[in-house]
């Protein structure tokens, strides 16, 4: 089983749309989790930080099940300037101090 | 200002030669890393550095030997290098390594031929 686990998509949604990713992770002592996005030929970005009480920052609303070990990802409104590779990413802490696992990504294109 | 800076943006080289990948940061953060993005778009985390510190050494061939002159900076160099070597090369950094997100620089896409 991959460490991180995401539905590679494409995605493929019109503008205005309401899309839902999804990511699953193995190691059950994972200690923080995040969404980055990139662009074609770019480095990832920061998009947020995933808490167990779920959060929100505009169109985008982060949940984390660590029962189920499942992060989401819900993009509301979804704008042509969504269209990226959303990268679902998890940080085990502890010995394994820093080391970011990512998921493969998905990908998104959405169109007018 | 640019956060987290790397040089060059593109490296072509040949088979066997030498090169160095140079990453500075402006965030004040203690902790630096470099990762590789294959043709399959896979990022895979390859170093890590606390304070001028090795922290992560992730089964990389001894050809690649990071350096921290200070925490601000890791350097990345690259011995002998083999066709297999090319991808692109990102540099990070965060405020620790324990829970912190990471920011990336810009890359570098290195193509050996």
């Amino acid at each position: 089983r991959k460490e991180v686990e995401q539905d590679p998509g494409p995605f493929n949604v019109p503008e205005g749309a309401t899309v839902a990713f999804n990511c699953t992770y193995s190691n059950s002592a994972s200690q923080s989790f995040f969404w980055y996005r990139q662009d074609c030929r770019k480095e990832p970005k920061l998009l947020m930080s995933v808490y167990s009480s779920g959060n929100e920052d505009g169109r985008f609303t982060a949940q984390l099940n660590r029962a189920s070990q499942y992060i989401s990802l819900l993009i509301r409104d979804s704008k042509l300037s969504d269209s990226a590779t959303y990268l679902c990413v998890v940080n085990a802490g502890g010995t394994s101090y820093g080391k970011l696992t990512f998921g493969q990504g998905t990908i998104l294109t959405v169109h007018p | 200002d640019t956060a987290v800076s790397q040089t060059p943006k593109y490296l072509v080289t040949q088979m066997g030669n030498d090169k160095s990948i140079k990453c500075e940061q402006n965030l004040g953060h203690d902790t630096m890393y470099w990762y590789k993005q294959d043709s399959k778009k896979f990022l895979k985390i390859m170093f890590s550095y606390n304070n001028k510190e090795l922290i992560i050494n992730e089964t990389v061939p001894n050809r690649f030997s990071p350096k921290s002159p200070d925490k601000a900076h890791l350097n990345l160099h690259i011995n002998s290098l083999e066709l297999g070597d090319s991808a692109v090369y990102f540099c990070a950094s965060s405020q620790d390594g324990s829970r912190w997100a990471q920011y990336f620089g810009p890359g570098t896409r290195l193509t050996v031929l």
